[in-house]
């Protein structure tokens, strides 16, 4: 089993519709949980950061962090075609200054 | 806050060469910088962690002998690819953990292409 996991899409939204990222971790231990954007050709872009269960809010983007069901998603409200991207879930290896990356998925928004 | 840059941005070498590739952070102290290679339409892969004054932690199968890595202050970090041949024309991407920071984020620069002809 991949220590993060992530459907690699790629997933088509239309024009403003809500966006659904979803990503599982292995290690029951992780406390920290990153989402980052990366834009073709480009580095990643931290986005969102999740420390508690439950939900966290900034601007279009929620972050969602059950740690009982090992899950964490990303909402991204009123997409806009600048929103297409690969969404690349992160995770802190408890013990380890590193993060683990999940393989990424790949978001289109369709005008 | 949280910028980090890299130097160069591109750069092509010949086969041999060897190429250094300089990380820094700009507004932050950083505490721990990492380094990652990432070929096309693939993954980040994690190469090293670096601690300022200490030598780096090498990811298994990153020769450490090619790719010296060098954290000599809380702002620099410095990859060479040494003798490098065409198999590491990648996209070298580094990132860094502020000192000041509570958590394990990492801010990353805007990587630098490396060709190797």
């Amino acid at each position: 089993q991949k220590e993060v996991e992530q459907n690699s899409g790629p997933l088509s939204v239309p024009e403003g519709a809500i966006a659904s990222l979803n990503c599982t971790y292995s290690d029951r231990g992780s406390q920290s949980f990153f989402w980052y954007r990366q834009y073709s050709g480009k580095s990643p872009e931290l986005i969102m950061s999740i420390y508690s269960n439950g939900d966290k809010e900034d601007g279009r983007f929620t972050a969602q962090l059950n740690k009982a069901s090992q899950y964490v998603s990303l909402l991204i409200r009123d997409s806009q075609p600048s929103d297409s991207a690969t969404y690349l879930c992160a995770v802190n290896v408890r013990g380890a200054q590193k993060l683990v990356f999940g393989q990424g998925t790949r978001l289109t928004i369709n005008p | 806050g949280a910028v980090v840059s890299q130097h160069p941005s591109r750069v092509i070498c010949k086969s041999g060469t060897s190429v250094k590739i300089e990380c820094r952070s700009l507004d932050f102290q950083a505490t721990t910088m990492f380094w990652y290679r990432q070929f096309p339409k693939q993954s980040l892969m994690l190469m090293a962690t670096s601690n300022e004054g200490s030598k780096a932690t090498y990811e298994q199968g990153v020769e450490k002998d090619k790719f010296l890595i060098n954290h000599a202050s809380l702002t620099l970090s410095t990859l060479t690819v040494t003798s490098a041949h065409p198999e590491d024309s990648s996209f070298y991407i580094c990132s860094a953990r502020d000192l000041a920071g509570s958590g394990y984020e990492q801010y990353f620069g805007p990587g630098t292409r490396l060709t190797v002809t």
